[in-house]
């Protein structure tokens, strides 16, 4: 069966410092993976997808960025974090080439002071 | 259709009364929806799918309705029970690859 995981769970950071949170999917080949945020109360904000490693379209212009190095590692990045950039970061993955459900990790919950 | 950043409206329900949660959408090429289920400080969770070949499609407790002449999805609960409070959200396809979110409701369930 398939899984994914993300980390850390939680992370409180201060401004301006880097940022770099992970997610990995096992069970699956080639899948599609996913970035949201979600602020507080909040609907959910696709902020990138990728269909295959070193592929990424972004969908919301920030300072985050995003890296696909191995098939089934996603990575959110950050150079410099801004209080804006706190929320609940979820990772997703769905089977490759066509649209349908989408498999959402644990969450990070990000804090930035 | 998609409404990011809004606060999410609020359903309030009586223990063992039925729910309905209703989500509009914009785009007509949509022809895939799913209804996600988001619990406090959790991802959320699949509940029900219905392509648009589909207008009904029934799980356990839940049923899913597309109306695709206004453009509407709606999911019902029945019999809705404490565990049932969470947030909501339907979306839909808009191209190969992507859904795209509603805003989600919030349910809560009144013992």
């Amino acid at each position: 069966s398939q899984t994914i995981h993300q980390w850390p769970a939680t992370l409180v950071q201060p401004v301006g410092s880097p940022l770099s949170l992970e997610c990995t999917v096992e069970g699956t080949s080639n899948p599609n993976l996913y970035w949201y945020r979600q602020a507080a109360g909040r609907g959910l904000q696709l902020l990138f997808y990728s269909v295959g490693i070193g592929q990424i379209s972004s969908e919301v212009p920030q300072n985050l960025s995003a890296s696909r190095p191995q098939d089934r590692q996603f990575i959110l990045s950050s150079k410099k974090l801004l209080l804006s950039d706190s929320g609940f970061y979820l990772c997703a993955w769905s089977v490759s080439g066509r649209s349908g459900e989408q498999f959402f990790g644990p969450g990070t919950r990000l804090t930035v002071l | 259709g998609e409404s990011v950043g809004l606060h999410l409206p609020t359903l309030s329900v009586q223990e063992g009364d039925n729910s309905i949660i209703n989500c509009a959408y914009s785009n007509s090429a949509s022809d895939y929806f799913i209804w996600y289920k988001q619990e406090s400080g959790k991802g959320p969770q699949f509940i029900i799918d219905i392509r648009s070949n589909m207008d009904k499609r029934q799980g356990q407790r839940v049923t899913v309705l597309l109306n695709k002449t206004v453009k509407h999805l709606s999911l019902q609960i029945a019999a809705t029970q404490p565990g049932d409070s969470a947030v909501y959200f339907c979306a839909g396809n808009t191209g190969r690859r992507a859904l795209t979110f509603g805003s989600g409701t919030r349910l809560q369930v009144q013992p």
